[in-house]
């Protein structure tokens, strides 16, 4: 079982290019999440997804975009990458919505 | 709206020294609280959880109560190993869409 897996697990981007973090489960979760991670700070959501076909903006969601075609697969999408993104980006699913979250070992993620 | 609070890091710690680490909430209603761990490089994974008031959560020789009169939910290990250095994030479960909010974390360090 591989659980969560997210690609790249580095990236470097100018401003302005666009990027897709991938993000994938093999646990038929219907839950799907994505966070961003700054240092000092903890994690907030940027967008989720509790089916396929159903996505909703979390905390943060400015600045990107989701789509959830398949129970297993979440990209999420840079289109005009900014220094303000630079961060360390963590998907996560679960079973259900008090169920635990499993999180992927995340993208580290520079623009310059 | 919710949040979670916890004291800020980093702690340092001897080994067998005892661990707290607290943690505080506001939320309207019963959140069910978890604890998760990050160790170097990874994802984050559950430590523990408590889903009403009164539970205590507890793996591998760590242990947290859920206290609904002082909102809280302090993280305890009796005597830590180098092992244990990890950052350390409570978390409530917020009861819209199965979303988690994190606390900032707290670094652990632990000395031999």
């Amino acid at each position: 079982n591989a659980g969560v897996t997210q690609t790249p697990k580095f990236r470097i981007l100018k401003i302005g290019q666009s990027m897709t973090l991938q993000c994938t489960q093999d646990m038929n979760h219907n839950y799907m999440y994505w966070y961003r991670q700054d240092p000092g700070m903890g994690l907030k959501l940027i967008y989720y997804s509790v089916g396929a076909g159903i996505t909703d903006k979390g905390e943060v969601p400015n600045g990107y975009n989701v789509s959830r075609s398949t129970t297993e697969d979440f990209p999420l999408r840079l289109e005009l990458a900014a220094p303000s993104q630079t961060s360390v980006y963590f998907c996560a699913s679960s079973p259900g919505g008090i169920e635990t979250q499993y999180f992927g070992p995340g993208t580290r993620l520079l623009v310059l | 709206g919710d949040s979670v609070t916890q004291m800020e890091g980093p702690v340092t710690l001897s080994e067998e020294a005892f661990l707290t680490i607290n943690c505080t909430y506001t939320a309207t209603g019963y959140p069910s609280l978890f604890w998760y761990v990050q160790y170097p490089g990874e994802g984050l994974q559950l430590l523990l959880k408590a889903t009403k008031a009164d539970d205590k959560g507890s793996n591998k020789g760590f242990e947290a109560t859920y206290r609904k009169e002082t909102t809280s939910f302090h993280l305890e290990k009796g005597s830590v190993q180098v092992s244990d250095s990890a950052v350390y994030f409570c978390a409530l479960y917020y009861n819209q869409g199965g979303k988690l909010i994190f606390g900032q974390g707290t670094e652990l360090s632990v000395k031999p």
